[in-house]
């Protein structure tokens, strides 16, 4: 059974470093074709992918957040973490996070999201 | 303004058939399949369909996808209450290298 969860604090102020935990079971992030993504979705808006962190390591970032991005993998706690800088009101949103299945045998670098986790709410405000 | 183009609402009453399209580019749709994503109030989104066309377990074969070009649409047939949610398309883009959403759709059941 597979289940993601995020964690993280709930309100940060402007200019603060934002650290989000995203805790999963059911996989591992070191089988092939297992990666992990950040999703975020402001109060009443449409979704926005953050970032991706694949099983061999490779990690790929939205590109208008890319500054102030930093994804990583703790295999061994079955986690990933999101960490974003100098954080702005506009970054209030709910951040999920979601395994993105892969085959990369087949030539499918892409995949789909295929579980969710319920999501964090983010307030950036002072 | 995200980076897929879907209509912001669609409505149709219980029992009929209603599409919902998403419009990419060469690079993302044109090249990449298409996800389709339900979410209702509160809730994470839910998969519905992947690799343009497929049904995870679970999802009614009610729901129905397809792609031509740099398009692609959701089509629910059998229109049902609890279908009333929002509707959102993904595609992975190759020049951005990263993935993109639509703007979402909201399906009202009259």
């Amino acid at each position: 059974q597979v289940t993601l969860r995020e964690s993280g604090p709930a309100l940060v102020k402007p200019t603060q470093t934002l650290t989000l935990t995203c805790t999963f079971s059911g996989f591992s992030l070191t089988t092939s074709g297992m990666c992990v993504s950040w999703i975020r979705q402001p109060p009443g808006k449409a979704l926005e992918w953050v970032a991706r962190v694949d099983w061999d390591g490779d990690k790929y970032y939205n590109a208008s957040l890319k500054a102030r991005l930093t994804i990583s993998k703790d295999t061994s706690k079955y986690q990933v973490v999101l960490t974003m800088t100098n954080m702005d009101p506009e970054d209030t949103a709910t951040y999920y996070c979601a395994r993105n299945i892969i085959a990369p045998s087949d030539g499918d670098f892409v995949g789909y999201f295929d579980y969710w986790g319920p999501g964090t709410r983010v307030t950036v405000s002072s | 303004q995200s980076v897929l183009t879907q209509p912001p609402s669609a409505s149709a009453t219980p029992g009929q058939r209603v599409t919902i399209s998403c419009s990419g580019t060469s690079s993302s749709i044109g090249r990449n399949t298409v996800n389709w994503f339900q979410q209702l109030p509160g809730t994470a989104p839910k998969l519905l369909i992947f690799k343009n066309n497929q049904r995870p377990s679970g999802v009614p074969d009610r729901f129905s996808g397809s792609k031509s070009g740099t398009s692609a649409s959701l089509a629910i047939s059998g229109l049902q209450s609890e279908d009333e949610a929002d509707y959102y398309c993904a595609a992975w883009d190759d020049s951005l290298k990263g993935w993109v959403f639509g703007g979402g759709t909201k399906l009202t059941v009259l």
